[in-house]
């Protein structure tokens, strides 16, 4: 059982390009996250979804997008990166509301130059 | 939106000792769950532990259990007989009656042989 699956592990981007980060569950979870983590900032919302076709937006969305057409993909798109989007970035899943835990990936380490 | 805090940026133990994470978190609502997680080098989120907030019963899990003070809104984590495999950042994490996970800032863990 995979779990959830991000791929890219690191990317370098320069300043201006666009880029995907993909996010995919065999979980069948409905409910599907994605975050920033920066040095002593902890996790950021970034955006999340609660099943296919359903996005909203998080604490911090500017300069990304998502879709969720599967259940089992939600991939985020950077357009026009810049410096400030370099971080990591984490996907996660949970199967329900309240307290369900959330599964994580392996995060994505973005660098933007 | 909720609010979690960890006012312990590091924290060290040494080996076989006792610590204890601390995290406050603030909210208007009655039901809620309570997590903490557990990131090591790997950068992998590991659940290490839950609570639900109609419980009056701390949660124990092997060697970590918890101190959850609804009234104070605190909910720290003991970790008992500290290994050297315990390092890592540990984040506390809320989910109320909404769809999202509102994390901490994270306390670094060192543990000393």
């Amino acid at each position: 059982n995979a779990g959830v699956t991000q791929t890219p592990k690191f990317r370098i981007l320069k300043i201006g390009q666009s880029m995907t980060l993909q996010c995919t569950q065999d979980m069948n979870h409905n409910y599907m996250y994605w975050y920033r983590q920066d040095p002593g900032m902890g996790l950021k919302l970034i955006y999340y979804s609660v099943g296919a076709g359903i996005t909203d937006k998080g604490e911090v969305p500017n300069g990304y997008n998502v879709s969720r057409s599967t259940t089992e993909d939600f991939p985020l798109r950077l357009e026009l990166a810049a410096p400030s989007q370099t971080s990591v970035y984490f996907c996660a899943s949970s199967s329900g509301p309240r307290g369900t835990e959330a599964f994580f990936g392996q995060g994505t380490r973005l660098t933007v130059v | 939106a909720q609010t979690v805090t960890q006012s312990q940026p590091e924290m060290s133990v040494q080996e076989a000792e006792t610590v204890t994470l601390s995290c406050t978190y603030d909210t208007s609502e009655s039901d809620y769950y309570l997590f903490w997680y557990k990131q090591p080098p790997s950068r992998q989120m590991i659940l290490v532990i839950r609570q639900e907030a109609y419980k009056q019963q701390n949660a124990t899990e092997n060697r970590f259990s918890v101190n959850f003070q609804k009234a104070a809104k605190s909910f720290s984590l003991k970790i008992s007989d500290s290994q050297l495999g315990d390092a890592a950042m540990y984040f506390c994490a809320y989910r109320g009656t909404g769809n999202q996970f509102y994390f901490g800032t994270g306390t670094s863990l060192t543990v000393i042989p």
